[in-house]
């Protein structure tokens, strides 16, 4: 089974904190995403990468940034946490080609205060 | 306007009812994901479909690629089967995904 692991299921900073999610893949997917999701908003991409240290915006990079150092790590970064932040925070994997079906992790929910 | 626009919001069943969410997308589309989100967020994949109907368990899934419209059916429903169903598709043009909003779905027992 493919396993996608999130750091934290839960986690609260402060306004102005640095805050680090981390995403683990366990399939060697080349394809790795971060999305968040938001009440009636459905999942929104901030940026995908596609190789290693290889990344790319998705539609709200605003605010965030990425890394990935490793095929089977993919990190999502808040410079200076901002409480319209607080949001669930899925990470995915995919191999890649057109049809590929992506592996959702459990979410992290942030709470910025 | 969102691309992806699923019906209903919210919906409560009884155990046993015939379930149906319905997705309609404005986009022309490489392939079409029905996704089932458990209270807590977990994501899993249900479905991906680029053409007519599959049935998985008392899950089946259609899509009509002239009408831009999928459905997701589930039958004898069971209170197990509570969830947020999330439509997803994936644009022909770039490749990305867009997702719908979600329906979230009450089976009472």
């Amino acid at each position: 089974d493919v396993k996608v692991t999130q750091s934290s299921r839960y986690l609260v900073k402060r306004t102005g904190e640095k805050v680090f999610l981390e995403c683990v893949q366990d399939m060697d997917h080349e394809n790795m995403f971060w999305y968040r999701q938001d009440p009636g908003l459905g999942l929104r991409l901030i940026y995908f990468s596609y190789d290693v240290k290889m990344k790319e915006k998705g539609d709200i990079p605003e605010g965030y940034s990425v890394s990935r150092e490793k095929k089977e790590r993919f990190s999502l970064i808040l410079e200076s946490a901002s409480t319209n932040q607080t949001s669930m925070y899925l990470c995915a994997s995919s191999y890649g080609g057109m049809y590929n079906e992506q592996f959702f992790g459990p979410g992290t929910r942030l709470t910025v205060l | 306007k969102n691309e992806v626009e699923q019906s209903p919001q919210n919906l409560t069943a009884q155990e046993g009812e015939f379930i149906t969410i319905n997705c309609s997308y404005s986009v022309g589309i490489s392939a079409l994901h029905w996704l089932q989100q458990h209270p807590g967020g977990g994501i899993v994949s249900l479905f991906m479909l680029s053409s007519g109907k599959k049935k998985h368990g008392r899950l089946i899934a259609t899509i009509n690629i002239q009408e831009k419209h999928s459905s997701l059916h589930i039958t004898a429903s069971h209170p197990r089967d509570s969830a947020v169903y999330i439509c997803a598709v994936r644009s022909y043009n770039n490749n990305d995904m867009r997702f719908g909003a979600g329906t979230r779905l009450t089976v009472k027992p």
